[in-house]
C-alpha cells in the first residue's frame, strides 16, 4: 500500500487566498483525522471523520477552516481565507477504528505558509 | 480527565548510551498506549503499541516500552542509541471512550 498520501507537500500563498489541502487515505481504512503542528501549540487534531461523516470538528479553529470527505478515498481542508496564523504543517491520518487498538497512519504533511 | 504528560521536552544523549524518554498518563479506563516517533520534515510513525497484552511491548529500531500500571507510565526505552534515532517522540493515549490524545513531544538529540 502506498500509505496515505497528502497534496501538496508544499504550500505558499498570501494573505486572504483560498487554500485547499487534500487527502487519500489508506484503502479500506474508515477512519480519518486531520491534524495541525505548529512549533507554539504542538499536535492539535482538528477534525475526522468515520465512514465519510464529520463526527467531531471541536477543533476547528474557526469559520474560515472547513472540510470535506466525498468518498471513501478523499478528502479535502479548505481555509477561505487564510492568514500568516494559519501558517503550519497540517497531517491527514487514517485508521481502521477509532476506538480501540488500531494506531492512525499519518501522511508526510503539507507544510503551508501564509504570507 | 484523561491526559498524557511527557516529563521531558528535550533530551540529549551520547551515542551508544542508552535512551529513557519518559511518558505518564491519566486515564479511568485502561487505555491503549502507543509512542510515534517523527523524524525531521516527515510525518509520524508508528513505534509500538500496548493494548493490554504483555506490559513490555518490543516497537521497531530496538526501542522498547513498559506499562506500569500502578505508575501511570508508559516510558520509552532503548539500550544503545544511534544518530539515527535523533527525531520527536510523542507518547499518545488512546482511553476506551474518548478522544485520542497526544503528548507534547520530547526531542531527543544524539551526541556524537
Amino acid at each position: 500500500d502506498a500509505g496515505v498520501i497528502q497534496s501538496p507537500r508544499h504550500e505558499v500563498t498570501e494573505m486572504g487566498q483560498e487554500v485547499t489541502l487534500r487527502c487519500k487515505p489508506i484503502s479500506g481504512h474508515d477512519y480519518l483525522f486531520w491534524y495541525r503542528q505548529t512549533m507554539m501549540r504542538g499536535l492539535e487534531l482538528l477534525i475526522y471523520f468515520n465512514n465519510n461523516v464529520p463526527i467531531d470538528d471541536s477543533g476547528m479553529p474557526e469559520d474560515r477552516f472547513s472540510a470535506k470527505m466525498p468518498n471513501a478515498s478523499f478528502s479535502t481542508l479548505k481555509i477561505q481565507p487564510s492568514e500568516p496564523r494559519d501558517s503550519a504543517v497540517y497531517f491527514c491520518a487514517s485508521s481502521l477504528s477509532y476506538r480501540g487498538s488500531y494506531e492512525q497512519y499519518f501522511g508526510p504533511g503539507t507544510r503551508l505558509t501564509v504570507t | 480527565a484523561q491526559s498524557v504528560t511527557q516529563l521531558d521536552s528535550h533530551v540529549s544523549v551520547s551515542e551508544g548510551t542508552p535512551v529513557l524518554l519518559r511518558c505518564n498518563y491519566s486515564s479511568s479506563y485502561s487505555p491503549s498506549l502507543f509512542w510515534y516517533v517523527q523524524h525531521p520534515n516527515k510525518g509520524l510513525q508508528l513505534l509500538l503499541k500496548y493494548t493490554s497484552a504483555a506490559t513490555l511491548v518490543k516497537g521497531i529500531n530496538g526501542f522498547e516500552a513498559e506499562f506500569k500500571k500502578s505508575e501511570t507510565s508508559f516510558h520509552l526505552t532503548k539500550p544503545s542509541a544511534h544518530m539515527s534515532d535523533a527525531a520527536e517522540y510523542f507518547c499518545v493515549v488512546r482511553p476506551r471512550d474518548d478522544k485520542i490524545i497526544f503528548g507534547k513531544g520530547t526531542r531527543l538529540h544524539i551526541l556524537p
